[in-house]
This record gives C-alpha cells, structure tokens and sequence, in this order.
C-alpha cells in the first residue's frame, strides 16, 4: 500500500524558509513524478510544483522564485522549500504522487496534508 | 496560463443526477482529472483520463470530455456525495487545477 506522509514545522515565521517533507512507503521514488500542492484556507487547490528523479522539475510561476522541490533516493523523501515567506504562504501542503509515468498523469496517491502558519 | 472555470456551487436532490463542469480553451484534447475533497480530508480522485474510474469508485460517477467543458457526473446523488470537486489537467506551463465546485446535496 502506496503512504505519503508529510512532516515539517507548523509555525514559520514571517521572511523565513518553509521547510517540508514528504516520506514515501510502499512504492519507489524513482519510478513516478512527485508533487506538491497547497489549499489556503477555505480556498482551492493550488500546483507548487512537480519532480522526477530525471532531473525534470516545474514550478508555479508565481512562486518560481522561492521554490525548490527535491529527492532524497536515499530515504524515499520529497523535500520542499519555499523561501521568504508571508501570510498569504499559510496553507496546508500536500504531497501527492502521480498515477503512471506520465507528467500528465492523474494524482492517484495522497499525503494527509500538513497545515503551515506563517507568524509576523 | 491556462485557466479551469467551474462553478463555484451544483445544488442536488437526493437520487437526481449532479452535473459538474469544468471549462478551458480547447480542454477536449488534455486529459482531465476530478477530485473530490470531504471538509477536513485530502483529495480522492474519483475520474481520471476524462472518463475512466479508479478501482473503488462508485459507477455512478462518470466523466466526458469535449471541446471546451468537462463534465463530470454523479449519478443517483447520495449525501455522502456532498463535498468539493476540483478538475485538474496538465499544461505547458504545468499542473492546473479548476477552482473547484461545491456539490450541494438538498
């Protein structure tokens, strides 16, 4: 059975780097793309971004220039960071893992979610 | 960037058919994915590939895929339907999701 478990700080203070991890069991890292997605409160679902262990990566391009999405093969774990951030960063982060192989692919698998709130 | 368009709320009887829709230019040649999302839960998919059903979902959920709308459709509409439905394609640019439908169950 395919988990995503999400981990991280709850609390980050305003202009500082969010950091999360999603620690993947039961399936490999390497086989599929890897994604985050976040839901501010009461709102809908927003892409973050998207990896593979090929290199291949993508961001939102409104958060392009704060995020960075990697692998950790070692330890089957999704990593996320997002820099600099403000109240409208509060939200709760979801990993979530593609269906087949294919960028395009559905997401078949999700993580819990973990809720981030930003401080002033 | 590519833009989803759903309406922000579908109100149903119990029993009748829901319609959601989900609209973007040219969207009949992506694929198109729902989700639906319980109060306090993360996403399920429900459709994937515009029409095709993950092992566990009801047949009562059905997708099509044409032009510029996906729609997808729940059939015989119970309260446990009631929640958020979100379409979600792949573009150019990246994962995009609609702005998601609240179904309504009367």
């Amino acid at each position: 059975q395919v988990q995503l478990q999400e981990s991280g700080p709850g609390l980050v203070k305003a202009s500082e780097t969010l950091s999360l991890t999603c620690t993947v069991s039961g399936v490999s890292i390497h086989d599929y793309y890897w994604n985050w997605v976040r839901q501010t409160p009461g709102k809908g679902l927003e892409s973050i971004g998207y990896i593979h262990h090929s290199g291949t990566s993508n961001y939102n391009p409104s958060l392009r220039s704060r995020v960075t999405i990697s692998l950790d093969t070692s330890k089957s774990q999704v990593s996320l960071k997002l820099t600099s951030v403000t109240a409208a960063d509060t939200a709760v982060y979801y990993c979530a893992k593609n269906s087949a192989y294919n960028v395009a692919d559905s997401f078949d698998v999700w993580g819990q979610g973990t809720m981030v709130a930003v401080s002033s | 960037s590519y833009e989803l368009t759903q309406p922000p709320s579908v109100s149903v009887a119990p029993g009748q058919t829901a319609t959601l829709t989900c609209g973007g230019s040219n969207i009949g040649i992506k694929s198109v994915h729902w989700y639906q999302q319980r109060p306090g839960q993360a996403p399920v998919l429900v459709v994937y590939d515009d029409s095709d059903r993950p092992s566990g979902i009801p047949e009562r959920f059905s997708g099509s895929n044409s032009g510029h709308t996906a729609t997808l459709t729940i059939s015989r509409v119970e309260a446990g339907d009631e929640a958020h439905y979100y379409c979600h394609v792949w573009d150019t640019v990246g994962v995009v999701f609609g702005g998601g439908t609240k179904l309504t169950v009367l």
